[in-house]
């Protein structure tokens, strides 16, 4: 299956700002994932990246706090925007994996807003 | 609306006993039922998975039991080590679609 690498792995940030998680795959694939992990819960689908075209946003997320970029088949990056302490979460990556229906994640952005 | 409730939220095992997490979903359409394992720092990663033609499946220690009138499936770890302490999600889906997952059950197996 896929292999993926999300920077940075950690970070802490002041509240106003924006950080850019980056995910890189091994392999070209066709949909990229984005999910938020609260601390202690369980994964949020944020939005669905599929190259050349606009992301698909769950309910609840919108492109002006979560804009996502797509420029090719092995990349991806989610901003998180005008940060504040409620964002603090992790937040992975995730592509289809080789067996249908599976997925592979990246170890996830741990995100601290101060 | 949580389309997957998964219990219980913690567990703790003895070393050599047998783990069981159970999952219980609401959408009839769903047709594919995946467990995930998540150490701490790391992303979920899939450990086995199973679709409504069959009513068990077994890979290893791991077994997922499926009962498809009760919309229920559960996970079996048998033998269970400390190397599975560990957070198990479960998910569903709809054909291809994403997945939705339960809200996970931290695994602790005592020595």
């Amino acid at each position: 299956s896929a292999v993926i690498s999300q920077k940075p792995s950690r970070d802490i940030c002041q509240r106003g700002t924006s950080l850019t998680i980056q995910c890189q795959v091994d392999s070209q694939v066709t949909m990229m994932f984005w999910y938020r992990q609260q601390p202690g819960q369980s994964l949020t689908l944020i939005a669905t990246a599929n190259q050349g075209s606009e992301a698909t946003y769950e309910s609840g997320f919108v492109i002006d706090k979560f804009p996502i970029s797509r420029p090719n088949l092995t990349f991806s990056t989610l901003t998180v925007s005008n940060m504040s302490p409620e964002d603090s979460s992790i937040y992975l990556c995730s592509v289809e994996a080789d067996r249908v229906g599976g997925y592979t994640f990246g170890s996830g952005t741990r995100l601290t807003v101060v | 609306q949580q389309q997957v409730k998964q219990s219980p939220q913690s567990l703790i095992v003895q070393k050599g006993g047998i783990s069981i997490i159970n999952c219980a979903y609401e959408n009839t359409a769903f047709d594919y039922f995946p467990w995930y394992q998540q150490f701490p720092g790391k992303g979920p990663a899939l450990l086995i998975a199973i679709r409504p033609d069959v009513s068990e499946k077994k890979e290893g220690r791991f077994t997922i039991s499926f009962n498809k009138s009760a919309k229920q499936f559960s996970l079996h770890i048998m033998d269970s080590q400390p190397g599975d302490s560990a957070t198990y999600f479960c998910a569903a889906s709809k054909g291809y679609s994403t997945l939705t997952f339960g809200k996970g059950t931290m695994l602790l197996v005592s020595p």
